[in-house]
């Protein structure tokens, strides 16, 4: 079973629509961060939330840690075909990154 | 200023062989991890090395070793190789050691083929 839990695995929407992805584990864990993944690429870190509740925004997307420290989502509002990728959430457990596994977005022009 | 490479980019092996990978971090960090991505799922931990001392092992069998050199680059082994460890292996280097204030930056990765 994944420590972390990521939904939808699978995402294709058109461009203009709004979606959202949830990150659920039950476990807390002292900070998440999101990572964004190209083909043929590594992971590009887009945000870190560590205190629960905490919400961060970085332009069309927006990231809440739950209050209890143990689920986030990732909120983005008019998705572009650049926002197409792997969206993966990691969870900092004992200072070692665990990773859920990953939701692919697609955005059809 | 460079990112963190890997080499080799592709790498294809026979079951039974051995191999190893290398990864340069980015000037000045000082901690290095090792992380396997099978095809559709999330990067796995496998090591993390700090300061040259192991921090961390993941949940892999013997057959994995690594190791990070005074220059602070790092080698990943594998051996005795099975089909099962087909899959891309990322490299990613941190300033310190901890991950919630130090985050991680990672290679694009060494597609290994195991056939």
């Amino acid at each position: 079973t994944q420590l972390l839990e990521q939904s939808p695995q699978f995402l294709s929407i058109q461009e203009g629509e709004n979606l959202t992805v949830y990150c659920n584990s039950s476990s807390v864990f002292s900070s998440l961060q999101w990572y964004r993944q190209e083909p043929g690429e590594g992971p590009v870190l887009l945000v870190t939330v560590v205190t629960g509740g905490e919400v961060k925004k970085l332009k069309r997307l927006t990231f809440q840690f739950g209050d209890a420290r143990k689920d986030s989502s990732l909120h983005i509002t008019a998705a572009q075909p650049g926002d197409t990728g792997l969206y993966l959430c990691a969870g900092d457990r004992a200072q070692k990154l665990v990773f859920g596994q990953g939701t692919r977005l697609t955005i059809n022009p | 200023d460079a990112g963190v490479t890997q080499s080799p980019t592709h790498l294809i092996k026979t079951r039974g062989q051995q191999v190893t990978l290398r990864c340069s971090p980015i000037s000045g960090h000082k901690s290095v991890s090792w992380y396997q991505q099978v095809l559709g799922q999330g990067p796995q931990f496998i090591f993390q090395y700090y300061e040259k001392e192991e921090r961390g092992r993941g949940n892999f069998p013997d057959r994995f070793s690594a190791r990070q050199f005074p220059n602070y680059s790092s080698e990943l082994n594998v051996n005795a190789l099975l089909l099962g460890d087909s899959a891309l292996y990322l490299c990613a280097s941190s300033p310190g050691g901890a991950t919630y204030n130090s985050p991680l930056h990672f290679g694009n990765g060494t597609r290994l083929t195991v056939t």
